[in-house]
């Protein structure tokens, strides 16, 4: 099963700023048709999970383009590049390459 | 519109037995690889179960698998969750997710607000 690990695990941040988690994933992503399985989800406080990032880097439909995905194989980032209060909440990164799909831990990103 | 509805929660002996229903509702269901996903309180998310659109596969996690069955009725458009043998470390909140593309599973687009489970005696 792939284990999915994300850093760091609370992230305070200054609106304007930017910001950056990281995932890494114990078995590459990476498919055979050259796409990295890995999606990244914000869960706003009392929401449900929205996705914001597929396939590693492409956006889901509606969000804002200061969030970008990175990374191919087993190391992955996710970029905010002004971070708007809007914007709390935790981040998951999942494994969505095969089953059992797998989310990493967590990271809980709060206004400084 | 998109919908997805959750219901069927509630509070469960351990042991006990307990049928989750999302209604789907804006998008041509049966297309649609659908999963349920739970998060435990205070806890990150975990992805429990995945159905084909035309019911001809499915995956589990394996800490559900051989206890709780996941289902779908095309003509309704409703996605189930069957969960036998109920234990106290299965209490959470179950989200009903709609996969993004018709082809495969993953890339969760759509989901619902959630129902929540307690296992309690």
């Amino acid at each position: 099963d792939i284990v999915m690990t994300q850093s760091p695990l609370s992230l305070p941040v200054t609106p304007g700023e930017p910001a950056s988690i990281s995932c890494r994933s114990s078995q590459s992503l990476l498919h055979s048709n050259g796409y990295n399985f890995l999606d990244w989800y914000l869960q706003k406080p009392g929401q449900s999970p929205q996705l914001l990032i597929f396939l590693g880097s492409h956006r889901a439909s509606g969000v804002p383009d200061r969030f970008s995905g990175s990374g191919s194989g087993t190391d992955f980032t996710l970029k905010i590049s002004r971070v708007e209060a809007e914007d709390v909440g935790v981040y998951y990164c999942m494994n969505s390459l095969r089953a059992p799909l797998s989310f990493g831990g967590g990271t809980k990103v709060e206004i400084k | 519109e998109v919908q997805l509805v959750e219901s069927g929660g509630g509070l469960v002996q351990p042991g006990g037995s307990l049928r989750l229903s999302c209604a789907a509702s804006g998008f041509t269901f049966r297309s649609y690889w659908m999963s349920w996903v739970r998060q435990a309180p205070g806890k990150g998310l975990e992805w429990v179960a995945t159905i084909k659109g035309d019911e001809t596969d499915n995956y589990y996690v394996d800490s559900v698998r051989g206890r709780f069955t996941i289902s779908r009725d095309n003509a309704k458009n409703s996605l189930y969750l069957q969960m036998n043998s109920l234990r106290a470390v299965d209490t959470a909140v179950y989200y009903c997710a709609r996969d993004r593309v018709p082809e495969s599973y993953g890339d969760m687009d759509v989901w619902g607000k959630g129902t929540t489970v307690m296992v309690s005696s």
